[in-house]
């Protein structure tokens, strides 16, 4: 079965420009949650979708947002893009409805985005 | 949300047995405790999990005391291959929690 697929796996992006980035989940999952990681402020969450629907979002701001898709396949968008915003972009699919501890995430390989 | 307190890092040698401990004195009832390992640019990898007493899976254990204030990973006769982040997750399914990463154990492993 194939894993958690995220696309581009590096961009490179100018200040005040914007992104989009995807990701197809694990066949089967409905659940989709998106992560941002950096050296300095370590994994943190973006949001998660259910069935199309944003179940949770973390402390970022209105520049990122994301959606569902019919099929799972997720994308995630940050606009005006800052120096700030590089950072690994992790996606993860899961057979349970909510990203939580309890329930086991499926990563995948993340996509490095560098602005400039 | 429970909080965990892990070493910021640790060094081992190739064929030794590595135990890391994950401190979460305030866990709740419904929590469980929940091991994931990263290599440098890649996803976090599901590691093991469990709720009480002691987990084995062909990777790992993973020893809860009564008490479940912590718990122990433990990576027994580890590889070079096995030089990671290893993060330790306590929550559960209620409504508001999100996953919360915390700062991770970097694993060294030496030849």
């Amino acid at each position: 079965k194939a894993g958690v697929t995220q696309t581009p796996r590096y961009l490179i992006k100018t200040r005040g420009q914007q992104v989009t980035l995807s990701c197809s989940p694990i066949s089967g999952h409905r659940s989709v949650s998106w992560y941002q990681q950096t050296p300095g402020q370590g994994l943190q969450f973006l949001f998660e979708y259910f069935s199309e629907t944003q179940r949770n979002k973390g402390n970022f701001p209105g520049r990122f947002s994301g959606r569902q898709f019919s099929n799972s396949r997720s994308e995630m968008n940050v606009s005006t893009l800052e120096l700030g915003d590089s950072a690994l972009y992790l996606c993860a699919s899961s057979l349970q409805e909510r990203a939580t501890a309890k329930n086991i995430q499926y990563f995948g390989a993340g996509t490095r985005l560098s602005v400039l | 949300l429970a909080k965990t307190t892990q070493p910021i890092s640790m060094d081992s040698y190739e064929g030794q047995e590595v135990n890391i401990t994950c401190s979460h004195n305030n866990i709740a009832t419904n929590d469980y405790i929940t091991w994931y390992q990263q290599f440098p640019s890649q996803g976090p990898r599901f590691i093991i999990q469990g709720y009480k007493t002691k987990v084995t899976n062909e990777v790992a254990s993973l020893f809860i005391p009564a008490d479940r204030k912590s718990s122990t990973l433990s990576l027994p006769r580890v590889s070079l291959s096995d030089t990671a982040v290893y993060y330790c997750l306590v929550g559960s399914n209620n409504a508001g929690n999100m996953l919360t990463f915390g700062g991770g154990t970097r694993l060294m492993v030496k030849p």
